[in-house]
């Protein structure tokens, strides 16, 4: 299985306060057809996840574009540029060009 | 809107099963892929499986693909999942989602405890 990690498991940043999350694959996640599964989701408190990219950089309907995703191969970033208090949650990256498809173990976004 | 609503959940008995499903609305239920995701009580998230738009195929994660069974009625728009044997490590929050992953159930919740 292809496996994801995460850095950092905690986040703590101060709002306005621009952070980055980074996501490693064991193996490249490009696939044959030429796209990159790779996704980016927030988990709020007591919510279902949410995805926020998908194929790497694209933002998800309804998205704000403080957040931006970046990265191939092997190595991802999801970047949110001015934290903002509803951004608090659990992040997670996940893949889908290899099943079974894998998430990484997630980080905690606190607001200071 | 895309709705996607999950029921079956509960408390359950070890080496029991359990159907849960996931009744969709709001788009082409029939046009797409859907999988299955849980979230442990740690937050771990773990992709299950998925199943094909008309059907006729699945995937699973392998540790998983001896017991469960995902299956799916479009003329009910409903995903269904079914857990055979359950073990106290499937205490989890289970969640239907697209396979492009854009629009998740509310997620049902299962212990499994004597």
């Amino acid at each position: 299985d292809v496996v994801l990690t995460q850095t950092p498991s905690i986040l703590s940043a101060t709002l306005g306060q621009s952070v980055s999350i980074s996501c490693r694959s064991s193996q490249s996640l490009l696939d044959s057809d030429g796209n990159t599964y790779l996704y980016w989701f927030l988990q709020r408190p007591g919510q279902s996840p949410q995805r926020l990219i998908y194929l790497v950089s694209n933002l998800g309907s309804g998205v704000p574009n403080r957040f931006s995703g970046s990265g191939s191969g092997t190595d991802f970033t999801l970047k949110i540029s001015g934290v903002e208090a509803e951004d608090l949650g659990l992040y997670y990256c996940m893949q889908a060009t290899h099943a079974p498809f894998t998430f990484g173990s997630g980080t905690k976004l606190e607001i200071k | 809107e895309v709705q996607l609503v999950e029921s079956g959940g509960g408390l359950v008995q070890p080496g029991t099963s359990l159907k849960f499903s996931c009744v969709a609305a709001g788009f082409t239920f029939s046009d797409y892929w859907m999988s299955w995701v849980r979230q442990t009580p740690g937050k771990t998230m773990e992709w299950i499986g998925d199943i094909k738009y008309d059907g006729s195929y699945t995937n699973y994660a392998p540790s998983l693909k001896n017991r469960f069974t995902i299956s799916r009625d479009n003329a009910k728009t409903t995903l269904y999942l079914q857990m055979s044997n359950v073990r106290s490590e499937d205490t989890a929050t289970y969640y239907c989602t697209t396979n492009y992953f854009d629009d998740w159930g509310q997620g049902v919740m299962v212990t499994v405890s004597s």
